[in-house]
């Protein structure tokens, strides 16, 4: 079993809704979680980075960390065609520490 | 622009033959990271660099990988004897200390 779960999608959503994206983990001593887009053939572009549990909102993204549940979250709210991409959890232990991934979730947004 | 930069972008080799690839992280980062992609996978640790220091290798990272950060500034990874398995997107990334990981765009290796 991965260290970190992920479904791969696809998620397809029309223009405008709501993409709710997940992640669970089994190693309990992830404190630092980021989520990353991913273009196709390019390198991940860091969305958020959270530390411990709680919600951190910027822009038409939140990110939610439950430490208890081992589960992360990803919101895009009025999500656009250009939001159709690869979308990555990772997570590390320590500050500064090598992150594990998901295997990212594709998502396409339809105008 | 001052992000993290990759060279060559595209490599196409054939079996058995070294490659090498260079990643420069961005300026004042003191941590270099290598990461290794296949298709519809997540970046998978390879090692990365305090300054020059390794602090840390993948068991992922066999013998025939060899990466340096010889000044602490730009990093190379070397690939010898290539393999097909060794087919792969190369992802460099940079951060402060304390900080999260910026990546580059990467180096997409075929090893035909």
């Amino acid at each position: 079993q991965k260290e970190v779960e992920q479904d791969p999608g696809p998620l397809s959503v029309p223009e405008g809704a709501i993409v709710s994206l997940n992640c669970t983990y089994s190693n309990s001593a992830f404190q630092y979680f980021m989520w990353y887009r991913q273009y196709s053939r390019k390198g991940p572009e860091l969305l958020m980075y959270t530390y411990s549990s709680g919600n951190k909102e910027d822009g038409r993204f939140t990110a939610q960390v439950d430490k208890s549940s081992k589960y992360i979250s990803l919101f895009i709210r009025d999500s656009q065609p250009s939001d159709s991409a690869t979308y990555l959890c990772a997570m590390s232990a320590f500050a500064g520490g090598k992150f594990q991934f998901g295997a990212g979730t594709q998502v396409v947004v339809t105008p | 622009d001052t992000g993290v930069s990759q060279d060559p972008r595209h490599k196409i080799t054939k079996r058995g033959q070294n490659v090498t690839f260079r990643c420069d992280p961005i300026s004042e980062h003191n941590r270099l990271y290598w990461y290794r992609q296949t298709l519809g996978q997540g970046p998978e640790f390879l090692t990365y660099f305090q300054n020059e220091a390794q602090l840390e290798k993948s068991r992922l990272l066999s013998d025939r990988f060899s990466a340096e950060r010889p000044k602490g500034s730009f990093s190379t990874l070397e690939i010898q004897r290539t393999e097909q398995g060794d087919s792969a997107m190369y992802l460099c990334a940079s951060s402060m200390t304390q900080e999260t990981q910026y990546f580059g765009p990467g180096t997409r290796l075929l090893v035909l």
